[in-house]
């Protein structure tokens, strides 16, 4: 069974950092390409990041490019989201999803709040 | 940033008919914008319906169907069921990124 679990969401303060996870299980990781995507509170969803297998190609939406790091490590099944100067309309779940788009993680909610 | 433009709303009848479109501020809707159509319900992650225009995923159900029509993206979903009621995105491709539309409503009522 196919499995993504994102971890690494909470509060943080405007201006902070937050690292997100995503183990994934059920699949060869090492073949796949990977996507963030994000939802705020009530509102519709966000494309963040979109990285290849070999990590040799990223891609970031405007709203996020030169704050935001995505990144992977084959070996531990795992794809990160390295997220700095964090804005309070940031706060959002964030969800991690395989290329395609056929999978998805349930989310880890990111509150940036003082 | 290209921006993908959707119903905000619809109310359908069940066993009814709808149409969903999802347009771009760039032009036509081309199969070479791969439209994906999600579906997510309160508390759940989105779930793929479409992809790559009409390809329906393993776990959609044949009464829903992927077009273009009239420069745009569109889900057609015949006989609207109760469990139907959710919002759906349209996503498009542009160049490595994905613009997301903002969503529908759709009641069945």
């Amino acid at each position: 069974e196919v499995q993504l679990v994102e971890s690494g969401g909470g509060l943080v303060q405007p201006g902070g950092s937050l690292r997100l996870s995503c183990v994934v299980s059920g699949f060869d990781f090492s073949t796949y390409s990977m996507n963030w995507v994000r939802q705020a509170p009530g509102k519709g969803l966000e494309w963040v990041s979109y990285i290849n297998r070999k990590s040799t190609t990223v891609y970031y939406a405007d709203s996020v490019r030169g704050r935001f790091t995505i990144s992977r490590d084959n070996a531990k099944n795992s794809l990160y989201l390295q997220m700095n100067s964090l804005g309070v309309e940031e706060t959002a779940v964030y969800y991690c999803a395989r290329a395609g788009f056929d999978s998805w993680g349930q989310g880890t909610l990111v509150t940036v709040s003082s | 940033q290209a921006v993908v433009t959707q119903e905000p709303s619809l109310t359908v009848s069940p066993g009814g008919t709808f149409t969903l479109t999802c347009g771009s501020s760039t032009g036509p809707v081309t199969d070479g914008h791969y439209p994906y159509w999600f579906q997510q319900k309160p508390g759940q992650a989105p779930r793929t319906l479409i992809d790559d225009t009409s390809n329906r995923l393993s776990w959609t159900p044949a009464r829903f169907s992927g077009s273009l029509l009239g420069g745009k993206a569109a889900l057609t979903v015949s006989g609207a069921q109760p469990e139907d009621e959710a919002h759906y995105y349209c996503m498009l491709s542009y160049s490595g990124s994905w613009v997301f539309g903002g969503g529908t409503k759709v009641t069945v009522l």
